[in-house]
């Protein structure tokens, strides 16, 4: 199983990021995936949530309305679009694989947000 | 939305025992996960649905439950498990659906 993230990097308050995540070594089309963020030095945050088919789609309550989850089964790729960003979402975001709880991680991508 | 309340710092000698305690209302109703995240990386399950320990995760680690605590024990502490270690479950009160403990900084002195 591997998760690569990408699509992070430096944008400033307001404005917008697309991240991205790879899938390979398993049939990504039959797990559901997250996005978990963790702050600079702080804990885990879980951010959202995408079923298999995308009929369940969930968020936290701190990018509800600014985020939004997407995947692409046909080519094992998940999405985030981040909208309204500001300096509280700067984090290491990671995606993750499973409903539940967290089987597989990837190495994470960091957005930063600051002027 | 509740919460699952850790402690920040659990610090033991090695080959001593380390037990990380998460407590939450929901966690009579619901299962608990660990995550153990050393510095610069992933974090990584080690423990499942309570007590169901993680393919290759060594034998000193366990997890127990009793009604709204759950525990993660270390037993013969390691140096290399120094790390922190993180709680989640599921949060059904419909504000965040997972949520995680902020998470207890294991020492090996």
């Amino acid at each position: 199983v591997k998760l690569v993230e990408s699509g992070g990097g430096l944008v400033k308050p307001g404005g917008s990021l697309r991240l991205s995540c790879v899938a390979s070594g398993f049939n990504f089309s039959t797990y559901g995936m997250n996005w978990v963020r963790q702050a600079p030095g702080k804990g885990l945050e879980w951010v959202s949530i995408i079923s298999t088919r995308s009929d369940y789609i969930y968020y936290a309550d701190s990018v509800k309305g600014r985020f939004t989850v997407s995947r692409d089964n046909a080519n094992n790729s998940l999405f985030l679009q981040m909208n309204s960003l500001g300096a509280d979402d700067t984090a290491l975001y990671y995606c993750a694989r499973g409903e539940n709880y967290f089987e597989y991680w990837g190495q994470g991508t960091l957005v930063t947000v600051s002027s | 939305s509740y919460e699952l309340t850790q402690p920040p710092s659990v610090s033991v000698s090695p080959g001593q025992t380390a037990r990380i305690t998460c407590s939450g209302d929901t966690l009579a109703k619901k299962y608990a996960y660990w995550y153990q995240q050393k510095p610069g990386q992933a974090p990584v399950v080690v423990i499942y649905k309570d007590t169901e320990k993680s393919s290759g995760i060594p034998e000193r680690f366990s997890g127990s439950s009793s009604g709204t605590t759950v525990t993660l024990t270390i037993n013969e502490v390691q140096a290399e498990d120094e790390a922190d270690y993180y709680c989640q479950s599921v949060d059904n009160s419909g504000s965040s659906h997972y949520v995680f403990g902020a998470g207890t900084k294991l020492t090996v002195l």
